[in-house]
């Protein structure tokens, strides 16, 4: 079975802090992604990933950063984390090419204080 | 408004009836697909249909596409507790070197044993 594995399932950190989600996917895949969820919102797109260090900017790529220096290990990098980062975040992973699903992990659910 | 839009934002019904769930989205797409969210979970690929078929079964879930009116539903039969969940649907929209996938808002469906 293929599997998007989030380092955390809840995370509190402090406001100013220097916060690190990482994702890891076993399934070879090329794309890597990463969400935020928030309610009414849906799925809004922050940052994904064709290829080893290669990024594209999302629809809210503000005061965040990622890192894909190999090809199974995503990260996201909330540079200097802020109240309105207090999320529901979620990492998901697929094959190139646009006509395949992708599997996401559990999600991890941040509260910045 | 987003790419893709979910209708109705919520739907309760009773174990066994039927439920539909409506998605409309803007531009043209490749392919769309529906996913399920279990409470505070990740989300679990359904179906995916693509632009040049109409419809599609999978056990007790059939997706209908309407490419003239931009639309998509999915029609979950005989429904079951454990059918609640909030479910999305993404649509893929082509960029010059991949493709991105959006998320509607979702609909949170309640069955009632």
């Amino acid at each position: 079975d293929v599997k998007v594995t989030q380092s955390s399932r809840y995370l509190v950190k402090r406001t100013g802090e220097k916060v690190f989600l990482e994702c890891v996917q076993d399934m070879d895949h090329e794309n890597m992604f990463w969400y935020r969820q928030d309610p009414g919102l849906g799925l809004r797109l922050i940052y994904f990933s064709y290829d080893v260090k290669m990024k594209e900017k999302g629809d809210i790529p503000e005061g965040y950063s990622v890192s894909r220096e190999k090809k199974e290990r995503f990260s996201l990098i909330l540079e200097s984390a802020s109240t309105n980062q207090t999320s529901m975040y979620l990492c998901a992973s697929s094959f190139m090419g646009g006509y395949t699903e992708a599997f996401f992990g559990q999600g991890t659910r941040l509260t910045v204080v | 408004s987003q790419q893709g839009e979910e209708d109705p934002q919520a739907l309760s019904i009773q174990e066994g009836e039927n439920a539909t769930m409506n998605c409309s989205y803007k531009t043209s797409i490749n392919n769309l697909q529906w996913y399920r969210q279990n409470s505070g979970r990740g989300l679990v690929h359904l179906i995916l249909i693509r632009s040049n078929e109409r419809e599609k079964h999978s056990g007790r879930l059939r997706v209908t596409l309407d490419t003239s009116k931009k639309s998509s539903s999915l029609l979950i039969t005989a429904s079951r507790a454990a059918d609640t969940a909030s479910y999305f649907c993404a649509t893929d929209v082509k960029k010059t070197s991949y493709d991105k996938v959006i998320f509607g808002p979702g609909t949170s469906l309640s069955v009632i044993p």
